[in-house]
């Protein structure tokens, strides 16, 4: 286990719907990546998180955005939901200041849009 | 990274032989490479790492290998047992500098034979 968790477990949501999705970091981490994982694919990028401000961003739309608090978790929301986003919704959580570059990955939230 | 849609290429291996698997990377300036497992319905889990400054590290029962020349990496698995069967994932890192983001290749799948 490596101590990133992340919630819900599964969620099932229509087009055009909104969804926000949580993530805890591993204790001492303090910088929060969101990955998209469709099926049978490799993650892809979202964004990074970093003493509560967007430090990076991969090929997503606005429609994708974040949030980190004081405490280091994280949230990802997605608004005006597309069939596309369904996915597996991926946080790793680091400490590449603090030399600790290693990504620790939470189980993922497995989204459904219908 | 490359997507290989749902038709993950497949490594099958005999229980207790070796596994290699190969990933080729992206982006010369790439400083840092992991690989991951990952399990069906589980998040990616880390296996071990290595930096650009080296061509190859060993952790317990598996070694990663890097040839920058080429930019191809790969992992080597000994004694392969049937908890190994996983999709196994290379990923890179261009620059701490720009966010720690984590670049996946496709994966690949392997499958243990008893």
């Amino acid at each position: 286990e490596t101590g990133v968790t992340q919630s819900p477990t599964h969620l099932i949501k229509t087009r055009g719907q909104q969804v926000t999705l949580r993530c805890s970091s591993q204790s001492g981490h303090n910088t929060v990546s969101w990955y998209q994982q469709a099926l049978g694919q490799g993650p892809q990028f979202i964004f990074q998180y970093y003493r509560e401000e967007e430090n990076g961003r991969g090929n997503f739309p606005p429609r994708f955005s974040g949030l980190q608090f004081p405490n280091y978790s994280s949230e990802l929301n997605v608004n005006a939901l597309e069939l596309d986003d369904s996915a597996l919704y991926l946080c790793a959580s680091s400490s590449p200041w603090q030399g600790k570059d290693t990504q620790y990955f939470g189980p993922g939230t497995r989204l459904t849009v219908l | 990274g490359e997507s290989v849609g749902l038709h993950l290429p497949t490594l099958s291996v005999q229980e207790g032989d070796n596994s290699i698997i190969n990933c080729a990377y992206s982006n010369s300036a790439s400083d840092y490479f992991i690989w991951y497992k990952q399990e069906s319905g589980k998040g990616p889990q880390f296996i071990i790492d290595i930096r650009s400054n080296m061509d190859k590290r060993q952790g317990q029962r598996v070694t990663v290998l890097l040839n920058k020349t080429v930019k191809h990496l790969s992992l080597q698995i000994a004694a392969t047992q049937p908890g190994d069967s996983a999709v196994y994932f290379c990923a890179e890192n261009l620059d701490k500098a720009a966010g720690n983001k984590l670049t996946f290749g496709g994966g690949t799948r392997v499958l243990v034979k008893p």
